[in-house]
């Protein structure tokens, strides 16, 4: 089983209220990554981040945010929640040397 | 047009069938390829690399046809724990730092007893 963690599970929340989706691994993977993933669909790149105070925008645009302040930790915030934002947020780690990423069990967000 | 495309099924079979999905991909760059399961509301677990020469692993055998741009993946004497969802996953070349997955949507696999 893989480390990595993601807190809330499941988080409903009323439009414009300031978010943050915790993630968190114990490997000691330098490279993370953030999914968005509606139902039924494929997952989206929205953030990585190679290492600490790295972090890059993914395939997909996105109005969260991201920070990279601790090599175990990872977290996305959006400032302003809309019903848009409604979807299952994963995170994701991997070690340099290879390809496999260990995925978080996901955070679903529903904006009211 | 989906750089990794997929049927999403659902593929219904009875427990004890033989199952193949296909996965097709429409950069010529991609050069990594994966199989991952996905169960209903789960998060993605890798299944298996898909090397070149083809490769198995038990009841699941991945194949790599790099001039058609397509992965397969055969699942033989199937169990009711195989349903989930399937997604083929690529990498580009030149992404292997960054590790950028491309996922495909899909397949989705129901067995029945």
């Amino acid at each position: 089983e893989a480390d990595i963690y993601q807190t809330p599970r499941y988080l409903v929340i009323g439009t414009g209220k300031k978010i943050t989706l915790e993630c968190s691994q114990t490997m000691g993977h330098d490279k993370m990554y953030w999914y968005q993933q509606d139902p039924g669909m494929e997952l989206h790149l929205i953030h990585y981040s190679y290492g600490v105070n790295s972090t890059e925008k993914g395939d997909l645009s996105s109005e969260s945010t991201v920070s990279r302040i601790r090599t175990e930790h990872f977290p996305l915030t959006l400032e302003s929640a809309r019903p848009s934002h409604t979807s299952q947020y994963l995170c994701a780690s991997r070690d340099s040397s290879k390809e496999t990423q260990y995925f978080g069990p996901g955070t679903r967000l529903l904006v009211l | 047009r989906k750089e990794v495309e997929q049927d999403p099924g659902p593929f219904n079979v009875p427990e004890g069938a033989t199952v193949a999905f296909n996965c097709t991909y429409s950069n010529s760059a991609s050069q990594s390829f994966f199989w991952y399961r996905q169960d209903c509301r789960k998060e993605p677990k890798l299944l298996m690399s898909v090397y070149s020469s083809g490769n198995e692993d038990g009841r699941f055998t991945a194949q790599l046809n790099r001039a058609s741009q397509y992965i397969s993946l055969l699942i033989r004497d199937s169990k009711l724990s195989d349903s989930a969802t399937y997604l083929c996953v690529v990498i580009l070349r030149g992404s292997s730092n960054t590790g950028k997955l491309i996922f495909g949507q899909g397949t989705t696999l129901q067995v029945k007893p």
